[in-house]
């Protein structure tokens, strides 16, 4: 079975543009997470989402927002980029929302904004 | 909200011997302990887990424990090899909170042939 798949895998933007970072859970897994990941610090959650509903949101400013699909695969978007935001983007899919199952990751997408 | 420390940040061991990475978090809420390895340009991967209602819990060479009394948890990786060596990040999970993980800060494990 494929594992969580993340695309593009790598990215470069300019400041003031806007981005969209793509993920694919597991199969079977209704659970989708975003985290980032600055360099040399550990992962920072950003959303959780489950059966297409918003059920967590970290501490990110508005220009930072997501989805899910009836697929269950999510996208997040940041918009008017910042160089603060290069960052290593992880997706984590888990069986099940809000309770305590495990979360696998995806290999990231790394965004690099100059 | 909850806060997740770890220790060491770094640590060098030779080969063969035994790695110990230390983690203390804040809410007493946290009923989830994930360890995950990371190695260059890839995705954090599971290794081992551990809740809140068990003490222990091993899996051939790498060990977790959780003192909820005290609020830390520990990893332990026995008879090291040069594959073990990665970035590795405890993190804690509150369940009313959803899924949502909060990690340490990592520590990054060189193993010496």
């Amino acid at each position: 079975d494929a594992g969580v798949t993340q695309s593009p895998t790598h990215l470069i933007k300019t400041r003031g543009q806007q981005v969209t970072l793509r993920c694919s859970p597991i199969s079977g897994h209704k659970s989708v997470s975003w985290y980032q990941q600055v360099l040399g610090q550990g992962p920072q959650f950003i959303f959780q989402y489950y059966e297409k509903e918003e059920r967590g949101r970290g501490n990110f400013p508005d220009r930072f927002s997501a989805r899910q699909f009836p697929n269950y695969s999510s996208e997040l978007n940041v918009n008017a980029l910042l160089l603060g935001d290069s960052a290593l983007y992880l997706c984590a899919s888990s069986r099940a929302g809000g309770r305590n199952t495990e979360a696998f990751f995806g290999q990231g997408t790394r965004l690099t904004v100059v | 909200g909850e806060n997740v420390e770890q220790h060491p940040s770094t640590l060098s061991v030779q080969e063969g011997d035994s790695a110990v990475i230390k983690c203390t978090y804040s809410d007493s809420a946290s009923n989830y302990f994930p360890w995950y390895k990371q190695e260059l340009g890839k995705g954090p991967q599971l290794i081992i887990d551990i809740r809140s209602n068990v003490g222990e819990k091993k899996d051939q060479r790498i060990a977790v424990t959780l003192n909820k009394t005290a609020k830390h948890f520990s990893l332990h990786i026995t008879e090291t090899q040069p594959e073990d060596s990665a970035v590795y990040f405890c993190a804690a999970l509150i369940k009313a909170a959803g899924n949502k993980l909060t990690f340490g800060g990592g520590t990054r494990v060189l193993v010496k042939p």
